[in-house]
């Protein structure tokens, strides 16, 4: 079965430092991957995708993410941390396109 | 706004009343997903229906039940509600077709059971 597993419940970055979530999934065939962001209060909103067409994936705000098949990751960074950039942050896998497998979410601290 | 529209925002009810979740999806995505999101429990499937259709289940409790109208709005129902039900639960819909298959999520309803 396929899974997604997000090291680090909590991360705290200073504004204009790097940004770094990690997401490892668990696969038996090329996955399609997903982050998503969630303000407090409100819904997800889908960040950036891999769907095998480029292993550097770039996404909304600032973000991107890459594909590594040797290592099963597909972490998420930003070059700069802006305090509007402070939510929770899911990576997500989709086995079959019929439901999205969620990660536990990593909180994203911005302090100035 | 992903315009995906779910209402009502907040409900508070209590222990075994029934109550609806409804949902609008994005105009022209045939397919529509709930998801529960609760602190114990995180993001969970529920079930997705396609153009009126029920397309897969996952942790979908006996007491919950869903359906797609010919409009494509989705209607999620809760019965015999207990302590445990209280979450977030979200709405989201995806084209569904042409490779297209990215899932946009509304804004939530906040069920409180008490």
């Amino acid at each position: 079965a396929q899974s997604v597993t997000q090291l680090g419940s909590h991360v705290s970055v200073s504004e204009g430092a790097l940004v770094l979530l990690r997401c490892n999934y668990s696969s038996s065939v090329p996955p399609y991957l997903f982050w998503y962001v969630q303000y407090p209060n409100q819904g997800l909103q889908l960040l950036l995708k891999y769907t095998s067409a480029a292993t550097l994936v770039k996404g909304i705000n600032g973000f991107e993410a890459e594909f590594k098949k040797s290592e099963t990751s597909f972490h998420l960074t930003k070059p700069s941390a802006h305090m509007s950039d402070a939510a929770e942050y899911f990576c997500a896998v989709t086995p079959s396109w019929d439901k999205l497998i969620f990660g536990t979410g990593t909180r994203l601290q911005v302090f100035p | 706004d992903s315009g995906v529209t779910q209402t009502p925002k907040h409900l508070i009810t209590a222990t075994g009343q029934r109550v609806t979740l409804r949902c609008s999806p994005r105009s022209g995505d045939l397919s529509v997903y709930w998801y529960q999101q609760s602190l114990d429990q995180g993001l969970q499937f529920l079930i997705q229906y396609y153009n009126g259709e029920e397309r897969a289940k996952g942790n979908i409790l006996e007491r919950f039940s869903a359906q797609q109208f010919p409009d494509l709005h989705s209607e999620l129902n809760l019965s015999s509600l207990e302590l445990g039900d209280s979450a977030l639960y979200f709405c989201a819909s995806s084209s569904g077709t042409g490779g297209s298959y990215e899932q946009y999520f509304g804004p939530g309803t906040r069920l409180t059971v008490t």
